[in-house]
């Protein structure tokens, strides 16, 4: 069973367009995240959100927007998109907000042309 | 400036030798390091976790090193496997698990 899932795996669009990633997991966890992974590999964390809470907001452009309906969700949406922002996209939850162990989803690699 | 540097950037080896891996960092004050291993086209996945004080940890034919006075840590790869071929990444917490830098990772190709 997959315990940490998002959609969809491959995004092509558009710039100017807006698009959302959808992340969910089911291991009961109350932290989730968002990183993205640029064309050099670098991780770089973007939000952390603890039981619908953000704790942790990085310096993003805000044409991006997470959204945490319940804990075992967490959007990520892009407003008016740039090629800028063509990268891997990793969702991400941990037990709580001080554990160290962070499972990763499979990554959704976004294309903007 | 808080900074993760691994190296090398990649390495190629035969299928059965060992490896080591370097990862340094400049963080403060420093929560837990971690190492992960990410498969092409993959998340990552965790491998060990370590805190402050402690100075080794293994998991299965991988074992990772801290040494919190230099601020160093090593992922050291016994007898390699073809599966094994994966990029490695260093991961920092610190000021109290708030923050989290990701190294630029060592992309390790194991050849038959």
């Amino acid at each position: 069973d997959t315990a940490v899932s998002q959609t969809p795996k491959y995004l092509v669009t558009q710039m100017g367009n807006d698009k959302s990633i959808k992340c969910e997991q089911n291991l009961g966890h109350d932290t989730m995240y968002w990183y993205k992974q640029d064309s050099k590999k670098f991780l770089k964390i973007m939000f952390s959100y603890n039981n619908k809470e953000l704790i942790i907001n990085e310096t993003v452009p805000n044409r991006f927007s997470p959204k945490s309906p319940d804990k075992a969700h967490l959007n990520l949406h892009i407003n008016s998109l740039e090629l800028g922002d063509s990268a891997v996209y990793f969702c991400a939850s941990s037990l709580d907000r001080a554990s160290y162990e962070q499972y990763f989803g499979p990554g959704t690699r976004l294309t903007v042309t | 400036k808080n900074q993760v540097e691994q190296s090398p950037q990649s390495l190629i080896i035969l299928e059965g030798k060992n490896c080591t891996l370097q990862c340094n960092y400049t963080v403060s004050p420093f929560s837990n390091l971690r190492w992960y291993k990410q498969d092409t086209g993959r998340g990552p996945v965790s491998l060990t976790i370590m805190t402050f004080s402690e100075n080794t940890k293994s998991n299965g034919r991988y074992t990772a090193t801290l040494d919190a006075d230099t601020k160093q840590s090593s992922l050291h790869i016994t007898a390699s496997q073809l599966s094994d071929s994966a990029s490695y990444i260093c991961v920092v917490t610190y000021s109290s698990a708030s923050k989290i830098i990701f190294g630029s990772g060592t992309r390790l190709s194991i050849r038959p």
